[in-house]
């Protein structure tokens, strides 16, 4: 069974655009979760996604956003991109069959100069 | 003062060592207890889950909570270089997929 892809893997943009980043979860899993993780504060939670609707939202700004679609894959989205935002962003999805299985991809990693 | 408290190492051990890592939690509605190993340039991959206290046996691994104490460890017997990597604990309450990290455990078992 193919694993959590995400993509683009790697990402440079500059301070001022937005970006749009993509996740596949695995086959039949229905919950996305997205993180942003940096040197400075570790793996932080974004968002959480089941059956399209945003179950819970972590603690940061409203440039920040995400969605999921109809066959579970999903988006997340920042608007006017500072420096500080420059990070892993990673994606787990699970299967409601088991709270344990939460299983992350690979990342995006985004560098904004 | 951050949910999960994790000591970041780095950790440098002989292979062959027993490893011993741990994290502290202030939230007591915590119930789910994760660690996860990430090797670099990789996303966290799970190793051990405990639901509530006790403990977990895996192959060389072992996954300790304490709730009375709000203590979780994680024991590698044997450690290989293989295992050389920065280790991830993570808790959440029930009915959410929100996981709260530790910053990390880096270890390197030297041959």
């Amino acid at each position: 069974k193919a694993g959590v892809t995400q993509t683009p893997r790697y990402l440079i943009k500059t301070r001022g655009q937005q970006v749009t980043l993509s996740c596949s979860p695995i086959s039949g899993h229905r919950s996305v979760s997205w993180y942003q993780q940096t040197p400075g504060q570790g793996l932080q939670f974004l968002f959480e996604y089941f059956s399209e609707t945003q179950r819970n939202k972590g603690n940061f700004p409203g440039r920040f956003s995400g969605r999921q679609f109809s066959n579970s894959r999903s988006e997340m989205n920042v608007s006017t991109l500072e420096l500080g935002d420059s990070a892993l962003y990673l994606c787990a999805s699970k299967s409601l069959a088991s709270q344990e299985t939460q299983y992350f991809g690979p990342g995006t990693r985004l560098l904004v100069l | 003062q951050k949910e999960v408290e994790q000591d970041p190492g780095p950790l440098s051990v002989p292979e062959g060592a027993i490893v011993s890592l741990n994290c502290t939690y202030s939230n007591s509605a915590f119930q789910y207890f994760m660690w996860y190993r990430q090797y670099s340039r990789k996303g966290p991959e799970l190793l051990m889950y405990t639901y509530s206290s006790g403990n977990k046996e895996d192959g060389r691994f072992t996954a300790q909570v304490d709730k009375s104490s709000k203590y979780i460890s994680l024991f590698i017997r044997d450690s290989q270089p293989s295992d050389s990597a920065t280790y991830l604990c993570a808790s959440s309450g029930m009915d959410t997929d929100k996981l709260i990290f530790g910053t990390g455990t880096r270890l390197q078992v030297f041959p």
